[in-house]
C-alpha cells in the first residue's frame, strides 16, 4: 500500500530553538497533506491543511507564524515549529491523500520533546 | 457539542468475546466514516470505512452506520489481545476540505 514517511521520528530540542519535521509520500503524489498534533491520551487535532504550491490553511487557534508549513512539491510537506517551548511537546502526525482523492495515509508520527 | 464523540473507556473484554465500540457525530451532512486503530506511541492505521447505512464486514470487523441516528459503530468478533489499542472514529464533515475530524478514541483492552 501507499506509504507516507515522516522524519525525524523523534526529536529533543532546547526551548527557543526551531525544529523541522518532514512528511513525504513515497509512492504517490499528494496535492493535499494534513498535519495533526496529538497530546497524551487525547485525540488527533488537525493543525493545518497543506496544499502543494499554495499557502497552508490553519485551523482556529493554531499560530501560523509559529507552525510554518511548506508544501513545495507533490511529495513533500514540512512543518517547522519555531521558537519551540515545552508546551509544544507533542506527537505530530502528517497524512496525505493521493491525487485521486481517495484513502488518507498517515505517516509514522514525530515525537517532539522540548526541554 | 463535539463533532465526533466516543466513550473514552477503557473498555475491557475477555479474549474471544465481541468488542463493541460506538461513535456519534453531530453533522447530519457527513457522508464518510472511518475507524482507525492506534497503538500506543504509533500513528493511526485504517481498519475500515463506511459510507452507506447498514453493516459492512471485513474479517473479524464489522462497521455499522445509522445516518438517521448519526451513529457509527465497530464490532470486533473473536477479540484477541493484539486488538488492544485505542480505536478512533473519524468523520469527513460536510463543507470541509475532506479532512478527517477525529473522536477522542476508545481504549480497548482484550484480556487473555
Amino acid at each position: 500500500g501507499a506509504v507516507v514517511s515522516q522524519h525525524p521520528s523523534w526529536v529533543i530540542c532546547k526551548s527557543g530553538t526551531s525544529v523541522k519535521i518532514e512528511c513525504r509520500s513515497l509512492d504517490f503524489q499528494a496535492t493535499t497533506m494534513f498535519w495533526y498534533r496529538q497530546f497524551p491520551k487525547q485525540s488527533l487535532m488537525l493543525m493545518a491543511t497543506s496544499n502543494e504550491g499554495s499557502k497552508a490553511t490553519y485551523e482556529q487557534g493554531v499560530e501560523k507564524d509559529k507552525f510554518l508549513i511548506n508544501h513545495a512539491s507533490l511529495t513533500l510537506s514540512t512543518l517547522t515549529v519555531t521558537s519551540a517551548h515545552p508546551e509544544d511537546s507533542s506527537f505530530y502526525i502528517c497524512s496525505a491523500r493521493d491525487l485521486s482523492g481517495g484513502e488518507l495515509f498517515f505517516g509514522e508520527g514525530s515525537r517532539l520533546t522540548v526541554l | 457539542q463535539k463533532e465526533v464523540e466516543q466513550n473514552s473507556g477503557p473498555l475491557s473484554v475477555p479474549e474471544g468475546a465481541i468488542a463493541s465500540l460506538n461513535c456519534t457525530y453531530s453533522d447530519r451532512g457527513s457522508q464518510s466514516f472511518f475507524w482507525y486503530r492506534q497503538y500506543s506511541g504509533k500513528s493511526p492505521e485504517l481498519i475500515m470505512f463506511i459510507y452507506s447505512n447498514g453493516d459492512k464486514e471485513d474479517g473479524r470487523f464489522t462497521a455499522q452506520l445509522n445516518k438517521a441516528s448519526q451513529y457509527v459503530s465497530l464490532l470486533i468478533r473473536d477479540s484477541q489481545p493484539s486488538d488492544s489499542a485505542t480505536y478512533l472514529c473519524a468523520v469527513i464533515v460536510s463543507g470541509s476540505a475532506r479532512q478527517l475530524t477525529f473522536g477522542s478514541g476508545t481504549q480497548l483492552t482484550v484480556l487473555p
